[in-house]
């Protein structure tokens, strides 16, 4: 399979538990997103990468959030102390990099926290 | 800032139906317009996408969307609903040659029952 591929499926962590996933985004994409989804809601935007550099970053990435891209190949999104709001499922995007490209979606990792 | 509205929260019909699905995004400028599906237990996946030229475009799975320029709007249609097409479906915009993140309504469930 050679589409995004997402790190764990589902995780069920305490409260202030720190929590780690990982997107592995399409080879030849430069490009990558985290997205969460609560729901009922939208996938809304967190971080954007290309290559290894973080481009942007949503006023939702509040400061327990952090992502990286150390080779600008997989990605990594972290969650310090987690909290019963962070429970969502986050997703991850890759695409290439141009005006008018589509993105490919990983299957998600499903977040519990208790 | 850029937001999409979609009108239908919870469609039902009956197998053979039509289905149109309302779209509204809020960007005066040059936008780049999507729709995904989200089958039960899988991942976002591109119906369609508009990116320039005809405003009818024709996407998988008999689906088509018309861009309506004046009135923002992306509308979502197909003539005839299999229950095969019980998912969720968002719409999604974003701003060619930018970060190229998508904004996301809030999701339209579709419930085809045979």
């Amino acid at each position: 399979d050679t589409g995004v591929s997402q790190n764990p499926r589902h995780k069920i962590t305490k409260r202030g538990q720190n929590v780690t996933f990982r997107c592995d985004p399409i080879s030849e994409h430069n490009r990558l997103y985290w997205y969460r989804q609560t729901l009922g809601q939208g996938p809304e935007f967190l971080t954007y990468f290309q290559n290894e550099a973080q481009l942007e970053k949503s006023r939702l990435l509040s400061d327990r959030f952090s992502a990286e891209r150390p080779k600008g190949s997989f990605s990594t999104l972290e969650i310090q102390r987690t909290e019963q709001g962070d429970s969502a499922m986050y997703l991850c995007a890759s695409s290439r990099q141009g005006g008018n490209t589509e993105a490919f979606f990983g299957q998600g990792t499903r977040l519990t926290v208790v | 800032a850029q937001s999409v509205s979609q009108h239908n929260h919870h469609v039902i019909l009956s197998e053979a139906a039509s289905l149109e699905l309302g779209c509204n995004y809020s960007y005066g400028g040059t936008v780049n317009l999507f729709w995904y599906v989200q089958y039960p237990g899988q991942h976002l996946q591109l119906l369609l996408k508009y990116f320039s030229g005809d405003p009818l475009v024709k996407g998988i799975k008999g689906f088509e969307a018309e861009f309506i320029k004046s009135k923002f709007s992306f509308n979502l249609r197909k003539p005839s609903v299999q229950w095969s097409d019980t998912a969720e479906y968002f719409c999604a915009v974003n701003r060619p040659y930018n970060t190229d993140k998508l904004i996301f309504g809030t999701g339209t469930r579709l419930q085809v029952f045979p």
